[in-house]
Formats: C-alpha cells, sequence, structure tokens
C-alpha cells in the first residue's frame, strides 16, 4: 500500500457521460498530481494541485477537469465521455510542490468508455 | 522539445541473465531523473531518484547510473519476480513546479 487511495478501482461508463475520479494523497502530501496511461501514449501528465491550487496544466482536455479540497483529497472530472477516453488514471502525491524527490502513485482507476 | 526514450521496448532474460535498461533523455534544466518499477494493472512504484552525472544507486538486484544525456538500470542475476514495465521519468524545470516526463517503459520478462 503505498499511501494514495484511489477510488474507483474500476468504471464503466457509456459515450456522452460524467464521471469523478477520487484520490486521498498520501499523509503530509500538499502536491496531488493527475496522469492519463493508454496503451499507445504511456503516462500523460494531465494536471497539478498543491495545496488547494492549480500548480500546472499539462495536456488535459477541456472536457476534463479537477480540484483540490481544504481535506486535501482530489477529485477529477471527466465529461463528454468518448470511447479513447478509456485508460488508466493514476493521481499521485508528493511532499512538496516541486516534486524534486518523486512522486508516489496510487493503484489507479481504470475507466472503460463503452 | 523535452524527450524521454527507453530501450528496449521489451526484454526477455532468463533467470540469472544480467543485462541493462536504457533510457535517454533530451531535456532543458534537469532536475531529476526517476525509476519507477509498474506491475501489470498497478500504479508505478518509485525505485531511484539521480540528480546528477556519475551519481549510482543501488537497491537489491538494481543499480541506476546516470550520464549527461543517459541513464542506466542494470539488473544482476534477475529472478521471475524482476518482471515488470520499468519506467525511467525526468524532473524539468518548469516554473512554479517540475514537469516529469515519462518514458514508455521497458516490459521485462524474466524466464525461470
Amino acid at each position: 500500500d503505498s499511501g494514495v487511495t484511489q477510488t474507483p478501482k474500476h468504471l464503466i461508463t457509456a459515450t456522452g457521460q460524467r464521471v469523478t475520479l477520487r484520490c486521498s494523497p498520501r499523509s503530509g502530501d500538499l502536491s496531488v498530481y493527475w496522469y492519463q496511461q493508454s496503451l499507445d501514449q504511456g503516462l500523460q501528465f494531465l494536471i497539478q494541485y498543491y495545496n488547494g491550487e492549480e500548480r500546472a496544466k499539462g495536456n488535459i482536455l477541456e472536457r476534463f477537469s479537477a480540484q483540490q479540497f481544504p481535506d486535501l483529497h482530489s477529485e477529477l472530472n471527466l465529461s463528454s465521455l468518448e470511447l479513447g477516453d478509456s485508460a488508466l488514471y493514476f493521481c499521485a502525491s508528493s511532499e512538496g510542490g516541486q516534486g524534486d524527490y518523486g512522486y508516489t502513485f496510487g493503484s489507479g482507476t481504470r475507466l472503460t468508455v463503452v | 522539445e523535452d524527450q524521454v526514450t527507453q530501450s528496449p521496448e521489451a526484454l526477455r532474460l532468463q533467470e540469472g541473465e544480467s543485462s541493462s535498461l536504457n533510457c535517454s533523455y533530451t531535456v532543458s534544466g534537469l532536475r531529476g531523473l526517476f525509476w519507477y518499477r509498474q506491475d501489470p494493472g498497478k500504479g508505478p512504484e518509485f525505485l531511484f531518484t539521480l540528480y546528477s552525472a556519475g551519481e549510482e544507486k543501488e537497491k537489491e538486484r538494481l543499480k541506476a547510473t546516470l550520464t549527461k544525456k543517459e541513464s542506466f538500470l542494470h539488473i544482476t542475476a534477475p529472478k521471475p519476480e524482476d518482471s515488470a514495465t520499468y519506467l525511467c521519468a525526468v524532473a524539468v524545470y518548469g516554473g512554479a513546479t517540475n514537469k516529469l516526463i515519462f518514458g514508455t517503459g521497458t516490459l521485462l520478462a524474466v524466464q525461470p
């Protein structure tokens, strides 16, 4: 157990729907990062939050959004889902905002859009 | 453009057969290089961080080294339980935060 908790583990939904993925960071970590992993793309950075505020954005679609709450857990919202959004979504956390010492990853949410 | 390339894409070894995985990078402002291990359907598990050329880190049968252009993950006398995908990532200075750029990984299979 890495200390980073992601729920749900699996999600199956239809095209056009909206889902929310949840992440609780490791105790003491202030930064949360969201990554998408698909077979042909590898791990792609989506967005980072640090202590409740957006810190950096990667290749995140406009249909996707995220937030980090006062208790530091984070949610990734995916809307108007398309077949191509099917992937593993990972959350990672780090103590600081720079990520100099590496990230701790959760076990991921597998999203299947049918 | 910042880029991380791992080779080979896949590697099959016999138990006890040592080998090396390569991670080459072209980035501006390297802040650190990370190695992760990922088992199927699970999140990447942190192995090592290297910060400067010449640095080496060891953990059990794994040893990571870093030069100015690449990193190697040496696996000595591997066992079947070392089978996994090994991911390399570089942290690049990006202003308010570092960007972590991942390679696509090397899938290692160790046969008994």
